[in-house]
């Protein structure tokens, strides 16, 4: 079975930094996606990035970067600048190929506060 | 905007009631999944639905069940509520049956007295 970690109950941030947060995943599947999501405090939950088990660069997305080192199983997310409006619930989430089930694997997510 | 519409935003009803709760996936997805945020268990998946077929379940209770309908909305009921069914309630929908991208819609708050 496929589990998320994210070990970071809540991360600050000063604005215009960057902030890095911590995902790390397990599965024995070869083919996988990992995701991240952000949850602002109005409950939605947004599509940030994505990055493929056997894509060979990292993925990128404006100022969100997925930092995915494959052998340590870790997909960290970087943003760059940032904001006050980063300010939200950020989730690390994994999904297996294969079979007939794409379900989103979720983390507990991690509570970032951007400091003015 | 995501495209996935879902009703109604709040919901609030009593123990031992049901609900139904409606989606509507993006243009074009075939694929609609159904997850369950509470405070205590997280971000849970509960269901999927392709094409009108179930494709998958997870932790999903038996007093719940769903469908998708043939224009490719799908709803959620949810019977004999208990307090602890109290949660947000997303919908996500996909192109295909395959697809990595989940699109979420705003989702429903469940609130059982």
């Amino acid at each position: 079975a496929q589990k998320i970690t994210q070990t970071q109950p809540g991360m600050f941030v000063q604005e215009k930094e960057a902030v890095t947060l911590d995902c790390t995943y397990d599965t024995s599947d070869p083919s996988y996606g990992l995701f991240w999501y952000k949850q602002p405090s109005s409950g939605e939950m947004i599509f940030l990035i994505y990055q493929g088990s056997y894509d060979q660069q990292n993925a990128t997305e404006g100022r969100y970067s997925l930092n995915f080192q494959k052998a340590r199983k870790s997909a960290n997310l970087v943003i760059s600048a940032s904001q006050l409006g980063d300010s939200a619930m950020y989730f690390c989430a994994m999904s297996l190929s294969g079979g007939s089930n794409y379900k989103l694997t979720f983390g507990k997510g991690t509570l970032l506060t951007v400091n003015p | 905007d995501s495209g996935v519409t879902q009703t109604p935003k709040h919901l609030i009803t009593a123990t031992g009631q049901r609900v139904t709760l409606r989606c509507s996936p993006r243009s074009g997805d075939l694929s609609v999944y159904w997850y369950q945020q509470s405070l205590d268990q997280g971000l849970q998946f509960l269901i999927q639905y392709y094409n009108g077929e179930e494709r998958a379940k997870g932790n999903i209770l038996e007093r719940f069940s769903a469908q998708q309908f043939p224009d490719l909305h799908s709803e959620l009921n949810l019977s004999s509520l208990e307090l602890g069914d109290s949660a947000l309630y997303f919908c996500a929908s996909s192109v295909g049956f395959s697809s990595y991208e989940q699109y979420f819609g705003p989702g429903t708050r469940l609130t059982v007295t």
